[in-house]
């Protein structure tokens, strides 16, 4: 089963505002990522944040991490059009197999101009 | 670095036929991993390589798919015989992982392109 459940499934903003997707997971992780698809296109790595870590940054985006709620948000800043894509988290195990990253269905951002 | 390489990007096949799916990981990466993306199932893991030695294949659907790695610098998915329920699109991704078969990284993975696979 997905380790990593995205919500919303969709959605869709005006350029400029802000976007937020959330992730829950169901068991202990060693880190957590966020990737973008974008249409026929392979995911690209956007932002890892470790266990011990409870929010990160990176240009237009931040991702938080509460642990005891074992749940994440992306957030993106002043939208453009370009971000429109989907979004993936992907939880790495902190067990035997934490080579495995196990990645949710995702949610699909529209950013209309 | 020209990133992780897929051929073909897409693949129509008729029902019964052989597929092979190749890949070219990012140079220096240990970890190889093959992945299928499909609307209903979403994005499922299918086989993972360290140092060019199959790690996991629990996620091979059948014994229709076969991977191999000969080289660092080469990896092959087989279909064989292909049906019209193997239609996805099929991800290649390369970390950068620990050398010496030690447990592995979980960092960042590089994603291909991708091959959409259409079987008839």
């Amino acid at each position: 089963s997905q380790q990593g459940e995205e919500d919303p499934q969709a959605l869709s903003i005006q350029e400029g505002e802000n976007a937020t997707m959330n992730c829950s997971y169901k068991t202990s992780i060693n880190n957590l990522q966020w990737y973008r698809q974008n249409s026929g296109r392979g995911l690209v790595h956007l932002i890892l944040i470790r266990s011990n870590e409870r929010e990160k940054h990176s240009g237009r985006l931040r991702v938080t991490l509460d642990t005891s709620k074992k749940s994440s948000s992306l957030l993106i800043t002043a939208s453009r059009a370009a971000d429109t894509a989907s979004y993936f988290c992907a939880t790495a195990g902190s067990g035997a197999g934490s080579y495995q990253l196990t990645f949710g269905k995702g949610t699909k951002l529209s950013v209309i101009p | 670095d020209a990133g992780v390489i897929q051929s073909p990007r897409h693949e129509v096949t008729e029902m019964g036929q052989e597929v092979t799916l190749r890949c070219k990981p990012i140079s220096g990466h240990n970890s190889l991993f093959w992945y299928r993306q499909t609307m209903m199932r979403g994005l499922e893991l299918l086989i993972y390589f360290n140092n060019n030695v199959p790690i996991d294949d629990s996620g091979m659907p059948e014994d229709r798919f076969s991977a191999k790695m000969p080289n660092a610098s080469f990896s092959t998915l087989k279909i064989q015989p292909s049906e019209p329920r193997d239609s996805a699109v099929y991800f290649c991704a390369s970390s950068l992982g620990l050398a010496g078969g030690g447990r592995p990284s979980t960092d960042t993975q590089y994603f291909g392109p991708g091959t959409r696979l259409t079987v008839l």
